[in-house]
């Protein structure tokens, strides 16, 4: 079945620091990947997306890494800020579901500490 | 424009009652969608809407739960006989619908819902 899932549960940087988070996922004809931000209190807000045909997307601050053979993504922030604290999610529509319906992997939560 | 929102905010109710939860999407999405968050993880799709197609319910945990929608506007969630394992966050999401590709869900801030 189709699955995302992550490796780091949390993650505490320094401000200023860069940061990644990793994402894993099962079904190799995926094609298509988002992150998302979660602030507390609030619902999930789109950051980047990427299709299968790409290797990197680059937005502000924000480069998402796919790599196919190894079904692994990653979302690197830049000179990570207090604001990036939140938790972050990779997601991917199910294809089986006609792109209806989001996939989300468990979370990984960034600290970003002063 | 608005964004979707959902009401109430938090609900706090004793196990065995129903619940009923509100999801107001973006004007001129036609496509709604309900999502549930258990504390620390990620969200599970329960149910989407899309307009006045038969709702594809392949993520409704139990028939305790059930969903409606008028038209391509408001939406309610419910719950009946709720238990302890219910709690979560329910979150409701609204998109545009174009056949054939993704289209971005924009999310609603949840409604925190505790079982007792």
């Amino acid at each position: 079945g189709e699955s995302v899932g992550l490796h780091l549960p949390t993650l505490s940087v320094q401000e200023g620091d860069n940061s990644i988070i990793n994402c894993a996922y099962s079904n190799s004809a995926s094609d298509y990947f988002i992150w998302y931000k979660q602030e507390s209190g609030k619902g999930p807000q789109f950051i980047i997306d990427i299709r299968s045909n790409m290797d990197k997307r680059q937005g502000q601050r924000v480069t998402v890494l796919l790599n196919k053979t190894v079904k692994h993504l990653s979302l690197q922030i830049a000179a990570t800020q207090p604001g990036d604290s939140a938790v972050y999610f990779c997601a991917e529509p199910s294809i089986s579901g006609g792109y209806n319906k989001l996939i989300f992997g468990a979370g990984t939560r960034l600290a970003v500490h002063p | 424009g608005a964004g979707v929102s959902q009401s109430p905010s938090n609900k706090v109710t004793e196990k065995g009652k129903d619940v009923e939860l509100r999801c107001d999407p973006i004007s001129g999405h036609t496509a709604l969608y309900w999502y549930r968050q258990r504390l620390g993880q990620g969200l599970e799709f329960l149910i989407y809407f899309q307009g006045n197609s038969a709702p594809d319910k392949s993520g409704l945990p139990s028939d305790r739960f059930s969903a409606e929608r008028t038209g391509e506007s408001v939406s309610t969630l419910t719950i009946q006989r709720t238990q302890q394992e219910d709690s979560a966050v329910y979150l409701c999401a609204s998109s545009l619908r174009v056949s054939g590709i993704y289209n971005e869900q924009f999310f609603g801030p949840g409604t925190r819902l505790t079982v007792l």
